[in-house]
């Protein structure tokens, strides 16, 4: 069954410091993987996704991530935190060519505080 | 992308009590979901629910306390029954992004509808 671990529930750096939101997943099948954002009661909206195509994605607000498919990662950066991005952050994984096609599982969340 | 509104935004009902949440999506779409988002937790998949079928529940979630209903496609309610303060979360609905194609099973999400129960 496929899982996703996220590696840190919480992580604090300064702004203009780069972010690293780290994620690992587990799949049977080749996955498609997604970073959602959730500011403080707002919705939840997608930062990127992977969907086996380029394994360096480019997403909004210069988040990117990077699909390694040998350390089974796909962990979130970004090269200068702004206040901003001070937020949930979930990383998911959905199976495509399984019984379980359309469902996403989520991780257990990273918030990111931003110092200034 | 498709934009998804949820009514109510929040409530406080009382304990016994049902609560039946709507969603509406500005364009027809094949398959919606139900989340569930407890106080300070990741989201849980609910049910998904397709137009003119019965919903398909995930294990520990049962029809009986979360009833839905998909008369079309650009409509679905969640209703919670009997509700206890441990119902008292974040409901979110979502849909599938068609146009994208089924395969990567991107979603879009409604801005959610805060449930306290005392």
């Amino acid at each position: 069954a496929q899982s996703v671990t996220q590696l840190d529930s919480h992580v604090s750096v300064s702004e203009g410091t780069p972010v690293l939101l780290r994620c690992n997943y587990s799949s049977s099948y080749s996955p498609s993987l997604f970073w959602y954002v959730q500011h403080p009661n707002k919705g939840l909206q997608l930062l990127l996704k992977y969907t086996s195509a380029a394994t360096l994605v480019k997403g909004i607000n210069g988040f990117e991530a990077e699909f390694k498919k040998s350390e089974t990662s796909f962990h979130l950066t970004k090269p200068s935190a702004h206040m901003s991005d001070a937020a949930e952050y979930f990383c998911v994984v959905s199976d495509h060519g399984s019984s379980n096609t359309g469902k996403l599982i989520f991780g257990q969340g990273t918030t990111l505080q931003v110092k200034p | 992308s498709a934009v998804i509104s949820q009514k109510p935004s929040r409530d406080i009902c009382q304990r016994g009590t049902s609560l039946t949440i709507q969603c509406q999506v500005d364009s027809q779409v094949t398959m919606m979901f139900w989340y569930r988002q407890q106080p300070g937790q990741s989201l849980t998949l609910i049910a998904t629910a397709n137009q003119g079928s019965e919903a398909t529940y995930e294990s520990g979630f049962v029809i009986d306390k979360f009833p839905i209903s998909r008369p079309n496609l650009t409509f679905s309610t969640l209703t919670v029954s009997n509700m206890s303060p441990e119902d008292s979360s974040i409901y979110l609905c979502s849909v599938e992004d068609d146009l994208a194609g089924r395969s990567y099973n991107e979603q879009f999400f409604g801005p959610g509808t805060r449930l306290t129960v005392l």
